[in-house]
């Protein structure tokens, strides 16, 4: 079983709503990721946590906030976000992060519109 | 130079033919490969990884990586309508480098009837 779990699927905010997506694996995967994906472009790496701890941080704004409330569970909080932060959001994990165990599975994502 | 290159496309090919996707890269270090699918408004589906230099088969896909040379390719045969979509190739850099993936722009393939 490669399944990320990730919700809502969807999600509309105003800039000034706190909200959070959700995601959740139970492949026993150490390390867990959050991109930011829009239209036609790659996704774009935002946080890495590594054994529960945040590993890798690409300089997001502090309006997004990461949790790794346990090894199976990574959150990311929303707060006065902006209509340019409107995307996919994705969640991976993957085995590890060196040597042979990096490969990725993703989530299906949420869609954020930021109003 | 990016470090991750692809040709956007998109990639026309006839049903039933064989599809040829190249990615480039720079950092001759580099240890793993990725291939994802991606549909619209999808998440990415890992199709193939690769390791070692040579090929790697998977039904009607085949990963072909060459280190000396700095590329990775996806072969698709037999290509079908549903094979339609963006192909994203990832690199793993050497160790002891910054531990992300480094994805390209993605190769937009298109299977007609």
């Amino acid at each position: 079983d490669t399944e990320v779990t990730q919700t809502p699927k969807h999600l509309v905010m105003g800039m000034t709503n706190k909200k959070s997506l959700k995601c959740e694996q139970h492949m026993g995967h150490r390390a867990m990721y959050w991109y930011k994906q829009k239209a036609k472009k790659p996704p774009e790496l935002m946080f890495v946590y590594s054994y529960e701890k945040l590993s890798i941080n690409e300089s997001v704004p502090s309006r997004f906030s990461p949790e790794c409330p346990n090894s199976s569970l990574l959150n990311l909080h929303l707060h006065a976000l902006q209509p340019e932060d409107s995307a996919l959001y994705l969640c991976a994990s993957s085995p590890g992060t060196s040597g042979g165990v990096v490969t990725q599975y993703f989530g299906p994502g949420t869609r954020l519109l930021v109003l | 130079q990016k470090e991750v290159e692809q040709n956007s496309g998109p990639l026309s090919v006839p049903e039933g033919a064989i599809a040829s996707l190249n990615c480039t890269y720079s950092d001759r270090g580099s240890q793993s490969f990725f291939w994802y699918r991606q549909y619209s408004g999808k998440s990415p589906e890992l199709i193939m990884f690769i390791y070692s230099n040579g090929d790697k088969e998977d039904g009607r896909f085949t990963a072909q990586l060459n280190k000396a040379s700095q590329y990775v390719s996806l072969l698709i045969r037999d290509s079908q309508p549903s094979d339609s979509a963006t192909y994203l190739c990832a690199v793993w850099p050497p160790s002891g480098g910054y531990n992300k993936l480094i994805f390209g722009a993605g190769t937009r393939l298109a299977v007609h009837p």
